[in-house]
This record gives structure tokens, sequence and C-alpha cells, in this order.
């Protein structure tokens, strides 16, 4: 099985700041990754797929890049709507990550 | 637009059987294209996918789950079902259901593109 290791499990930013989250496959998934954000009491929502392709309605903020065993998710400029917990998940076996919680500093 | 909503009971008692049903709305099952998975989430904490069928019939099981997962699809009902036997407290968790696709251009990349709103199943006594 691959394993999924998101880092840091929590991350706290201010309003308006970059975040950068990783997320690293325990071998290579190529470009097999998609990210999702999960806010509390919700169904995740498809972010990325492909490692970095944004998908449908996702705005230009969010972008996501790597292949092989390392990943980042990255949104450049944190909106109150971005606070949330994301998840990295890989297309092979269909493993998640256990998640980084952005929350506001 | 495509929607789906999980259905069944809250409550199941340990050693029974889970059956949970998705119903999916504004879009057709049998058209092909998608794979119609399982994924749960324990109480605070992450992601676990269980398992997809396709229109065909044909299943695929997380190997940790195989042995006790059932996922079947009525094509004329529009809806595609979990069993999960011989549950204990480990198995208590939100239930989505969700669409996944299949997004090519040159490669193919796949990811769950539409998800149900999730139902907490809890299993006690």
């Amino acid at each position: 099985e691959i394993v999924m290791t998101q880092s840091p499990a929590t991350l706290s930013v201010s309003p308006g700041e970059r975040a950068t989250l990783s997320c690293r496959a325990s071998q290579s998934v190529s470009s097999n990754l998609a990210w999702y954000q999960q806010k509390p009491g919700q169904a995740p929502r498809l972010l990325i797929y492909g490692a970095s392709t944004r998908a449908t309605g996702i705005p230009a903020r969010f972008s996501g890049s790597g292949s092989g065993t390392e990943f980042t998710l990255t949104i450049s400029s944190l909106q109150s709507e971005d606070f949330a917990v994301y998840y990295c998940q890989q297309y092979n076996n269909w493993t998640f990550g256990q998640g980084t919680k952005v929350e506001i500093k | 637009q495509v929607q789906l909503q999980e259905s069944g009971p809250g409550l199941v008692k340990p050693s029974q059987t889970l059956s949970l049903t998705c119903t999916v709305s504004g879009g057709s099952i049998s058209s092909g294209g998608y794979y119609w998975s399982w994924i749960r989430q324990h109480p605070g904490k992450g992601l676990e996918w269980i398992g997809y069928i396709y229109y065909s019939g044909s299943t695929y099981y997380n190997p940790s789950l195989k042995s006790r997962v059932t996922i079947s699809v009525d094509t004329s009902k529009n809806q595609f079902s979990l069993k999960l036997s011989s549950v204990t407290a480990a198995d208590t968790a939100v239930y989505y259901c969700a669409r996944e696709e299949a997004y090519c251009g040159g490669d193919c990349y796949n990811a769950f593109d539409i998800w149900g709103q999730g139902t907490m199943v809890t299993v006690s006594s």
C-alpha cells in the first residue's frame, strides 16, 4: 500500500498570506495525485487533479505542483473561506493523506 | 448537475451488516465513464476509500476491507449500495458516496469530483 504523508499537521497563517502544504508518497505515484478541501460538517471538495490541474470553478489562488513522490499545494493569498482541512490523495490505490489543517493565525 | 445522496440506518448493532444506498440524480449511472465509490471518515480522522463499482457491475475493494465489503448497483433505480458485514465500533464513521471521474488529455488522471453530503453511522448495541 502506498502511504501518503502530509506536513505540517497544522498550519497557522494570516489572511492574505501564502500557505504551502506538502504531501509525500511512499513510492512514486507519477502525477496521479489530487487535493481536496474539507470544511467542518461538509464533504470534501476537489481542488486539484493530475497534481497540478485545477478542478472546475476552483480559484486561481490554488495551485498544485510536483510529481513522483513529492507534491505541494499552494494557496497564494489566503481568504477567510480557505481555512479548512486539506487532503492529498493518490489514485494508484486510492489512499489519502492524514490532512493538513489550515487555521487562522 | 449531478448530485449524490446517501441513505440508510444511522445506528447498527455490533456483528450486524451495515447497509447504505447512494441515489444519483441529475445524471445516469448507466452513461458510463465514471466509477462510483464509497469512502468513510472516522470521527475527527482522515478519509478511507472503501471501494468502487462501475455501472457494468465490476467492483474493486480496499484490500483491508475486502472480506467484509459488497458494493452493488441498481441501474434501474440509479442507485448503488454498500454492505459492510460483521461491523464493530471501529466501523463508526461518516460514510460518503462519491463519483470518480477520469480526466483524460494524453494521460488520464482520476479524482473524486462529486460527493454526497455524507451520513453518520454509529455501531453500538
